[in-house]
């Protein structure tokens, strides 16, 4: 069993839809929770940072963790085509420096006029 | 906003050769990563470093690879003799003090073997 999965996708929604974007994950050590952005050949852009379970809002967009499901989702609101681009989970374990974060494959999302 | 920047942005090697890829942290950032994403594939952690040492490293950062701060404000990696399956995206991240899993990307090196 693969530490984090994610479905690839590609998953396309027309304008304005809720988007919903999931991970599983087996290492039940993890315990931060990130979204990143990615844009073809660009580096991952940081979307949200969640703390253990619960959820947590940052404009159009909303981070939810369920440790106890080992599931995490990510809603995108009234959604835009600029949104168009891969979504990585991405998980840490470790309280310290050196936190190493294990993503998944990531979700390809288009966002159609 | 304060970013992450790299250099260069693609590099052509070739089979054998050594290559240094360089990062200028986000100022005041004192934990340092690199990571990599071969084509098609999720990102990887290659190794993450703090303090002037190597806190964590992933078991492709093996022999071949290095990492320091040479100046106190760059951050590279070098690869020793490079293969065909280094062959990949080479991204840096930098993390805060008390921030150390928010981890902000660098652009990336498009790092090409022949």
């Amino acid at each position: 069993q693969k530490e984090v999965e994610q479905d690839p996708g590609p998953l396309s929604v027309p304008e304005g839809a809720i988007v919903s974007l999931n991970c599983t994950y087996s290492n039940s050590a993890f315990q931060y929770f990130m979204w990143y952005r990615q844009y073809s050949r660009k580096g991952p852009e940081l979307l949200m940072y969640t703390y253990s379970s619960g959820n947590k809002e940052d404009g159009r967009f909303t981070a939810q963790v369920d440790k106890s499901s080992k599931y995490i989702s990510l809603f995108i609101r009234d959604s835009q085509p600029s949104d168009s681009a891969t979504y990585l989970c991405a998980m840490s374990s470790v309280t310290g420096g050196g936190n190493k974060l294990t993503f998944g494959t990531g979700t390809q999302l288009k966002v159609e006029l | 906003e304060p970013e992450v920047t790299q250099t260069p942005s693609h590099q052509v090697t070739q089979m054998g050769q050594e290559v240094i890829l360089r990062c200028v942290p986000i100022s005041n950032h004192l934990y340092f990563y690199w990571y990599r994403q071969i084509l098609g594939q999720k990102v990887e952690f290659l190794v993450s470093f703090y303090n002037n040492e190597i806190s964590e490293k992933s078991e492709i950062f093996d022999d071949q690879f290095s990492v320091e701060r040479p100046d106190g404000s760059n951050f590279t990696l070098k690869i020793r003799s490079t293969k065909l399956e280094d062959s990949a995206m080479y991204f840096c991240a930098t993390a805060g003090l008390g921030s150390y899993n928010e981890q902000f990307f660098g652009p990336g090196t498009r790092l090409t073997v022949l």
